[in-house]
């Protein structure tokens, strides 16, 4: 199955910095079928991004995904106070579909 | 708006069985695919399982496999999970999530909304 590597663990920034979150597949050939979700304590992931860099709708512009082949990043380019959670990513290209562990975003 | 709503969760012993379910409301229950998704505590998100719309196809983690069994009833708009030999590594939040495209297989997909989750203990 395709493992998922999220980098930082954790990042920890102020509010109005950018953001750039890491996801690495140890395999290719998921095209671009990669999501990315925020989780906040207590709730249930958000869709942020599906298909490497389309936001879901309602999801403000600062938030853009990027990459192809096994290299993937989010970026949040002014991270506002609700934007400190936990980020994962997904692939669905392949079975089983898989996350990644997770990159937190916290406030420094 | 869609809602996803879990029930059915508790505090269960090794070895016995659970079920799990979903109700879906606010789109066409009948033409997505549905998952179930689960993160233990503290840890990140795991893929259980997998149906088809029309409940003909379904796929399931190795880690369930042969002891979890997915099913859904359209008329009732209601997703199950039924658990059986649980473990205490089975102790997570179970969330259902609904696929982000019309698919008529049971493939891998994105998941564009999800439930609260319901927590499934599993300890004697």
């Amino acid at each position: 199955e395709v493992v998922l590597t999220q980098s930082p663990g954790t990042l920890s920034l102020s509010p109005g910095e950018r953001a750039t979150l890491s996801c690495r597949a140890s395999q290719s050939g998921f095209s671009t079928y990669l999501a990315w979700y925020q989780q906040k304590p207590g709730q249930a992931p958000r869709l942020l991004i599906s298909g490497a860099s389309s936001r879901a709708t309602g999801i403000p512009d600062r938030f853009s995904g990027s990459g192809s082949g096994t290299d993937f990043t989010l970026t949040i380019s002014r991270l506002e106070p609700e934007d400190f959670a936990v980020y994962y990513c997904q692939q669905y290209g392949l079975s089983p579909l898989t996350f990644g562990g997770g990159t937190k975003v916290e406030i420094k | 708006q869609v809602q996803l709503v879990e029930s059915g969760g508790g505090v269960v012993q090794p070895g016995r069985s659970l079920r799990l379910s979903c109700t879906a409301t606010g789109f066409s229950f009948n033409t997505y695919g549905m998952h179930w998704v689960r993160q233990a505590p503290g840890k990140g998100l795991e893929w259980v399982a997998v149906i088809s719309y029309d409940g003909t196809n379904d796929n399931y983690a190795e880690s369930v496999r042969g002891r979890f069994r997915i099913s859904r009833d359209n008329a009732q708009n209601t997703l199950y999970l039924q658990m059986a030999s649980l473990r205490p590594e089975d102790t997570a939040v179970y969330y259902c999530a609904k696929a982000g495209r019309i698919l008529v297989t049971a493939s891998p997909v994105f998941f564009d909304y999800w439930g609260l989750g319901t927590l499934v203990t599993v300890s004697s």
